[in-house]
């Protein structure tokens, strides 16, 4: 059974500040990770996929992946209110033609004005 | 633009009667998924399909079934609803092959009374 840990929180940070979220996966050979952002009562969009060990940027979120360690981070720069959501990790089948998502349980964010 | 969207946005229905959920999506992707999200559980891959005529099972397929006959749609059928069943379901898409980037729907609220 493939298994994708977070950590559920609630991580609460102050606005301006860096947020930080952790997931490990217990499938060694996945290759393909993303981060959603979920709001309350509302679907899981997509805004981070990160494929390569290291870390890849896109304007204040940082995803960062250690595939040895089987550790995917999200940062998240100068924290905004409109942060605040559960941020769920994701990581792809392993296998060619392998294409679901085994989700982790998503971590609550809080940003605090 | 193309979506994806879900039908209905909620329904409430009684123990034992068949219920279908609608999927719809316009992005031409050969891949679609339900999932369902409980508290405590995240989401769970329920059904998944790689394109027209293939269905398979996920994590949680017992009670459940899907069909495949275009591929643009993906209905999810509840045999016989149980209590069990109340969750909030979720539809998404992603292309193949190469993109395992998956977009979803706007979800469906399903409870069982």
């Amino acid at each position: 059974q493939k298994e994708v840990e977070q950590n559920s929180g609630p991580l609460s940070v102050p606005e301006g500040a860096i947020a930080s979220l952790n997931c490990t996966y217990s499938d060694r050979v996945s290759q393909s990770f993303f981060w959603y952002r979920q709001y309350s009562g509302k679907s899981p969009e997509l805004i981070m996929s990160i494929y390569s060990n290291g870390d890849k940027e896109d304007g204040r979120f940082t995803a960062q992946l250690n595939k040895a360690s089987q550790y995917v981070s999200l940062l998240i720069r100068d924290s905004q209110p409109s942060d605040s959501a559960t941020y769920l990790c994701a990581v792809r089948g392993s296998g060619a033609g392998s294409y679901q998502l085994t989700f982790g349980k998503g971590t609550k964010l809080s940003v605090i004005p | 633009d193309a979506e994806i969207t879900q039908s209905p946005r909620h329904k409430i229905t009684e123990t034992g009667r068949q219920v279908t959920l609608a999927c719809h999506q316009t992005w031409n992707h050969n891949n679609m998924f339900w999932y369902r999200q409980d508290l405590g559980h995240g989401l769970r891959l329920i059904h998944y399909s790689y394109g027209v005529h293939d269905t398979n099972k996920g994590e949680v397929s017992d009670g459940y079934s899907v069909s495949r006959s275009n591929t643009e749609d993906l209905p999810l059928t509840l045999e016989s609803a149980a209590s069990s069943q109340t969750s909030v379901y979720f539809c998404a898409s992603s292309e193949s092959p190469g993109g395992y980037e998956a977009f979803f729907g706007q979800g469906t609220r399903l409870t069982v009374v």
